[in-house]
């Protein structure tokens, strides 16, 4: 069946460019979830959006990252001026929303910054 | 103190032993718990969940152990194929933001 799509695989842009990032959830899924793992480390929560609530931003690292959910699907995390800190998978994962339920990933976009 | 902490290994396992690994978590409100399995450059699979009563998916068994604020996997028979990282994740109290710990890395050897 059809899982968590994101777009692109692959990025490599130049420092201080703006990049968008885009997640295509599980169809039903409430719950949308964007993380980042850089090299050989673990996951780090960026931002959560659960049907129509306020988004919980509380892991944007800073107000250069910022992400939207246009009706409830689809997802975009943008990253303005882009620095080579930035340089990370970012996978992004969506549930459905109840309290306990697991979260199923897409195969995340490798972003390079040069 | 980190939330969710784990042990990074490698944990070297010969083919057909036993490994057991726990996480440890610091929010005693902490309500759901999963272990994931990551291979390398890939993202991130839902292995199991964790159930207070403790639970069995194969050769895969979770434990829970709430007073003591840490939850365990245990591969029993290692397959070549087990080589992976493997993810402790909870979830908090309020809303459903997932802590993952740093993975656990285990190595199972011919």
């Amino acid at each position: 069946g059809a899982g968590v799509s994101q777009s692109p695989s692959n990025k490599v842009t130049e420092k201080g460019k703006d990049v968008e990032l885009r997640c295509d959830p599980i169809s039903g899924h409430t719950a949308l979830y964007w993380y980042r793992q850089s090299l050989g480390q673990g996951l780090e929560f960026l931002i959560y959006f659960q049907g129509n609530s306020a988004p919980d931003k509380s892991g944007l690292p800073s107000d250069r990252f910022s992400a939207e959910r246009t009706g409830g699907s689809v997802s975009t995390l943008t990253i303005q001026r882009t620095q080579q800190e930035d340089s990370a998978v970012y996978l992004c994962a969506s549930s459905l929303g109840q309290v306990i339920q697991p979260q199923h990933f897409g195969d995340g976009t490798r972003l390079s910054i040069l | 103190r980190k939330e969710v902490e784990q042990d990074p290994g490698p944990f070297n396992v010969p083919e057909g032993a036993t490994v057991a690994f726990n996480c440890t978590y610091s929010n005693s409100a902490s309500q759901s718990f999963f272990w994931y399995r990551q291979d390398c450059r890939k993202e991130p699979k839902l292995l199991m969940s964790v159930y207070s009563s403790g639970n069995e998916d194969g050769r895969f068994t979770a434990q829970l152990n709430r007073a003591s604020q840490y939850i365990s996997l245990l591969i029993r028979d290692s397959k070549l194929s087990d080589s992976a990282t493997y993810l402790c994740v909870v979830k908090g109290a309020a809303g459903n933001k997932l802590t993952f710990g740093g993975g656990t890395r285990v190595l199972v050897k011919p």
